[in-house]
């Protein structure tokens, strides 16, 4: 089942400008991972933000959690055509037997015009 | 890290015929987990290979639409069978290391065409 849900579906900006999406997730995680998609390509792993920590910077990325809204948010800064892609956010979900699977929100499709 | 080689990147096939996707991962893993992703939709699991034993089938997947085989460590293949154009979707395969706190890892997908 579903445990992410990003906002907004698209977003379309300027090269230059900052792109912001959201997630919302439904039950407590231990960590939070955004992912990267390239046009239908894999997926690509961009940065983890465990329970406990509020913010985490990675380059021109940041994300922050907030565990109390069940939210997290991706923000790229002086965003660029190429980082024209889809974003999903990722959650572990304890599959039985010691081992976890990733359950992935539906993604942000992310449009920078040059 | 792990650097998977999926193939075929992309493929047409015709309804009521299969297609196999192969993995090879430059590293031994012991898990492999097998996606679908449907047009502009997420990622759904559609099973998780285990070296040695049956692979596991989330709901809504069968084995006998989707066989897998994990022959070794660094090996896996996904069969869709008996083709019908709604499984038209990219399909990807994925390792990640043991552990709540561990990434994931892609192949380059294989984008299906069912006509």
């Amino acid at each position: 089942s579903q445990q992410g849900e990003e906002d907004p579906q698209a977003l379309s900006i300027q090269e230059g400008e900052n792109a912001t999406m959201n997630c919302s997730y439904k039950t407590s995680i231990n960590n939070l991972q955004w992912y990267r998609q390239n046009s239908g390509r894999g997926l690509v792993h961009l940065i983890l933000i465990r329970s406990n920590e509020r913010e985490k910077h990675s380059g021109r990325l940041r994300v922050t959690l907030d565990t109390s809204k069940k939210s997290s948010s991706l923000l790229i800064t002086a965003s660029r055509a190429a980082d024209t892609a889809s974003y999903f956010c990722a959650t572990p979900i304890y599959s039985g037997a010691g081992s976890y699977q990733l359950t992935f929100g539906k993604g942000t499709k992310l449009s920078v015009i040059p | 890290s792990a650097v998977i080689s999926q193939k075929p990147s992309r493929d047409i096939c015709q309804r009521g015929t299969s297609l196999t996707i192969q993995c090879q991962v430059d590293s031994q893993v012991t898990m492999m987990f097998w996606y679908r992703q449907q047009p502009g939709q997420s990622l759904t699991l559609i099973a998780t290979a285990n070296q040695g034993s049956e692979a596991t089938y989330e709901s809504g997947f069968v084995i006998d639409k989707f066989p897998i085989s994990r022959p070794n460590l660094t090996f896996s293949t996904l069969t869709v069978s008996n083709m019908s154009p709604e499984d038209s979707s990219i399909y990807l395969c994925s390792v990640r290391g043991a552990g709540m706190n561990t990434e994931a890892f892609f192949g380059q997908g294989t984008r299906l065409t069912v006509v």
